[in-house]
C-alpha cells in the first residue's frame, strides 16, 4: 500500500507571496491533518479535514487555510508569505481521526520544505 | 507554557546502552500519548501508542505514562546505531500536542 505523499518536496518563495501545498493520503484514509515543524517550536497542529470538512483548527493565523478533495486528498494554503513561515510542512493521513476524546493512528508524508526569502 | 515539554538533547550512547527519553504534559485531560521517530529529511513515524497510565512494551521498546506526575518515558534496550533519529513524544487531548523532538545518536 502506496504511503501519503506530499507535493512538491521543496520549494522556495519570497515574501508576499502565496503558496499551495498537495498531500495524498493512503487510500481509504478519510482523515487529513496538517502540521508544520520549526527547529524551535517543533510540530504544531495546523487543522484537520475529514470528508471534506475542516474538523479541528490549531491556533494559525487565517492566512493559513486548507480543503479536502472527494478523493481524501487535500491542499494547504498560505498567503501573504512570511519569513517566519518557513518550515517543514507535514501531512499526516488516518482512517478516521480524531473523534470526541479519542483518535486513531496518523501516518506522516515525508513533508514540503519550505523556504520563505 | 507549552503542551508537551521535551527535553532537545541531543544525546549521545554508545552501541548497546539502555536510552531513556522523557517528556512531561501539562493537561490532566490527556488520555492518549505517544511515540514517534523521525529520521533525517522524513516524517515522523508512530513507535509506540499508549492509552492512559502504565507500560507497553514492543520489542526493545518500552513506554511509559505516570499520570499522576504527568510523565512520558520510552525506554531503549539494547540500542542500535539505526536507532540514531530524532524522538518526539505527543500527547493527545482535543487535538495533537508534541514535543519538539530529542535528537538521539547511537555510537558504534
Amino acid at each position: 500500500k502506496a504511503g501519503v505523499t506530499q507535493t512538491p518536496r521543496y520549494l522556495i518563495k519570497t515574501r508576499g507571496q502565496q503558496v499551495t501545498l498537495s498531500c495524498s493520503p493512503i487510500s481509504g484514509h478519510r482523515s487529513v491533518s496538517w502540521y508544520q515543524q520549526t527547529p524551535g517550536q517543533g510540530l504544531q497542529f495546523l487543522f484537520e479535514y475529514f470528508s471534506e470538512t475542516q474538523r479541528n483548527k490549531g491556533n494559525f493565523p487565517g492566512r493559513f487555510s486548507g480543503r479536502q478533495f472527494s478523493n481524501s486528498r487535500s491542499e494547504m494554503n498560505v498567503s501573504t508569505l512570511e519569513l517566519g513561515d518557513s518550515a517543514l510542512y507535514l501531512c499526516a493521513s488516518s482512517l478516521l481521526g480524531t473523534g470526541t476524546g479519542s483518535t486513531d493512528t496518523q501516518y506522516f508524508g515525508p513533508g514540503t520544505r519550505l523556504t520563505v526569502l | 507554557q507549552k503542551e508537551v515539554e521535551q527535553d532537545p538533547g541531543p544525546l549521545s550512547v554508545p552501541e548497546g546502552a539502555i536510552v531513556s527519553l522523557n517528556c512531561t504534559y501539562s493537561n490532566s485531560a490527556f488520555q492518549y500519548f505517544m511515540w514517534y521517530r523521525q529520521y533525517s529529511r522524513k516524517g515522523p513515524e508512530l513507535l509506540m501508542y499508549t492509552y492512559s497510565s502504565g507500560n507497553k512494551e514492543d520489542g526493545r521498546f518500552t513506554a511509559q505514562v505516570d499520570k499522576s506526575s504527568k510523565y512520558i518515558s520510552l525506554f531503549i534496550r539494547d540500542s542500535q546505531p539505526s536507532d540514531s533519529a530524532t524522538y518526539l513524544c505527543a500527547a493527545f487531548g482535543n487535538q495533537f500536542y508534541f514535543g519538539t523532538g530529542t535528537s538521539l545518536t547511537v555510537i558504534p
